[in-house]
């Protein structure tokens, strides 16, 4: 079982609407998380993290965690085409040391068309 | 701040080369990672050093490839003798972390990336 798990699409919602990205973590004892958006042909960039159960919301961007069933979404209200990019979500790996590290799922590409 | 930053943005070589990536990361910024890219594997940690020391290298493929920081400013990658599966997108990314009564706080930033091509 991969430690993170990405729906790899495409998912493809018309302009306007609802987009819900999906990810599920495998570490019970994952305490941070984060959604990074990656245009084709560019690097992946940060665009929202989560540490608390509930959402947190970024203008048109939502979180959701549930950490007793250990899953992380994305919602992207009002879906426009320059959404259109893959998703990484990844969760922060403590390991010997103290030193901590990302795992990120393979990416969901979400394709919004007018 | 220019953010992280990586050269060459391309690099197009011949297997057996030696080939080097460059990094400068974000000022102020603890850790810095090197990740490979491909349509096939996704996105792979190559190697993470914190305060200019190497912690995890367990992603590095094989010998051929090393990885220095020799100061908070500055770090490498290279290959050799390069091969053709190596083809693949290599991004440097700048991580700092704080500590904090609610947990770590945690950011990462990516590097526009280097595409390499072994022909």
């Amino acid at each position: 079982q991969k430690e993170v798990e990405q729906n790899s699409g495409p998912l493809s919602v018309p302009e306007g609407a609802i987009a819900s990205l999906n990810c599920t973590y495998s570490d019970r004892g994952s305490q941070s998380f984060f959604w990074y958006r990656q245009y084709s042909g560019k690097s992946p960039e940060l665009i929202m993290f989560i540490y608390s159960n509930g959402d947190k919301e970024d203008g048109r961007f939502t979180a959701q965690l549930n950490k007793a069933s250990q899953y992380v979404s994305l919602l992207i209200r009002d879906s426009q085409p320059s959404d259109s990019a893959t998703y990484l979500c990844a969760i922060l790996k403590g390991f010997s040391g103290g030193y901590n590290k990302l795992i990120f799922g393979a990416g969901t590409r979400l394709a919004v068309h007018p | 701040d220019a953010g992280v930053i990586q050269s060459p943005r391309h690099e197009v070589t011949e297997m057996g080369q030696e080939v080097t990536l460059r990094c400068k990361p974000i000022s102020g910024h603890n850790s810095l990672f090197w990740y490979r890219q491909t349509m096939m594997r996704g996105l792979e940690l190559l190697i993470y050093f914190n305060n200019n020391v190497p912690i995890d290298d367990s992603g590095m493929p094989e010998d051929r490839f090393s990885a220095k920081m020799p100061n908070a400013s500055f770090s490498t990658l290279k290959i050799q003798p390069s091969e053709p599966r190596d083809s693949a997108v290599y991004f440097c990314a700048s991580t700092r972390e704080l500590g904090g009564t609610s947990g770590v706080s945690y950011e990462q930033y990516f590097g526009p990336g280097t595409r390499l091509t072994v022909t």
